[in-house]
């Protein structure tokens, strides 16, 4: 397994227009996790899937933002018309769940750094 | 407001010195966990802590969770060149839904 794998590495784009963005977790991970950083902060928290289901939505999020995991596999997280202000790296996680919510650990990809021109 | 304050901000050392970041929240966590991450790299996991008054060493790293599970610390002796970056702490707990949160992290510079 090599870990999380995200592309594009870098992605620029004019405001308005939509982008796409994969996560390939860790194969035997339940959990995917997607969040965003800017620069000088710690990564701020969008969404995680478990399996395919969708469980929880960063009030933060507006509705340009979609993310899925149509087969509890890879997921894409979907930015329409975007703005300046998305400028960030997107950072996808994957975790193995246990038991009654014991968290061990995210991996992490290596992100994909997102500016909005 | 972050859930985790982390401090200092920034730090710059010369190599061989010691120094401690630390992590505070005023959350219980069920567990807390440090990161290390490089310019355009994701974090990498370091350690996960889920004791209270739990201490784990890493070669030169300690790492130590709080008696109350609401603050930790990350001890580095004799810093390398090759500490640099930006150290994270993170935490999961039930309230959050187990997702983790982070604090803005640490800058640490070491030079040579």
């Amino acid at each position: 397994d090599t870990g999380v794998s995200q592309n594009p590495r870098h992605k620029i784009t004019k405001r308005g227009q939509n982008v796409t963005f994969r996560c390939d977790p860790i194969s035997e991970h339940n959990r995917l996790y997607w969040y965003r950083q800017t620069l000088g902060q710690g990564p701020e928290f969008l969404t995680y899937f478990q399996n395919e289901a969708q469980l929880e939505k960063s009030r933060l999020l507006s509705d340009r933002f979609s993310a899925e995991r149509p087969k509890g596999s890879f997921s894409t997280l979907e930015i329409q018309r975007t703005e300046q202000g998305d400028s960030a790296m997107y950072l996808c996680a994957s975790s193995l769940l246990l038991g009654q919510g014991a968290n061990y650990g995210y991996t992490f990809g290596s992100g994909t750094r997102l500016t909005v021109v | 407001t972050q859930l985790l304050e982390q401090s200092p901000q920034f730090l710059s050392i010369q190599e061989g010195e010691n120094l401690t970041v630390y992590c505070n929240s005023s959350s219980v966590f069920s567990s807390l966990q440090w990161y290390r991450q490089e310019p355009g790299e994701g974090p990498v996991l370091l350690v996960t802590v889920v004791t209270g008054g739990e201490v784990k060493k890493l070669k030169r790293l300690t790492f130590q969770f709080g008696d109350a599970r609401k603050d930790s610390s990350l001890h580095i002796t004799a810093a390398q060149t090759g500490d640099t970056g930006l150290y994270l702490c993170a935490g999961a707990a039930e309230e959050y839904g187990n997702k983790l949160v982070f604090g803005a992290g640490t800058i640490l510079r070491v030079k040579s």
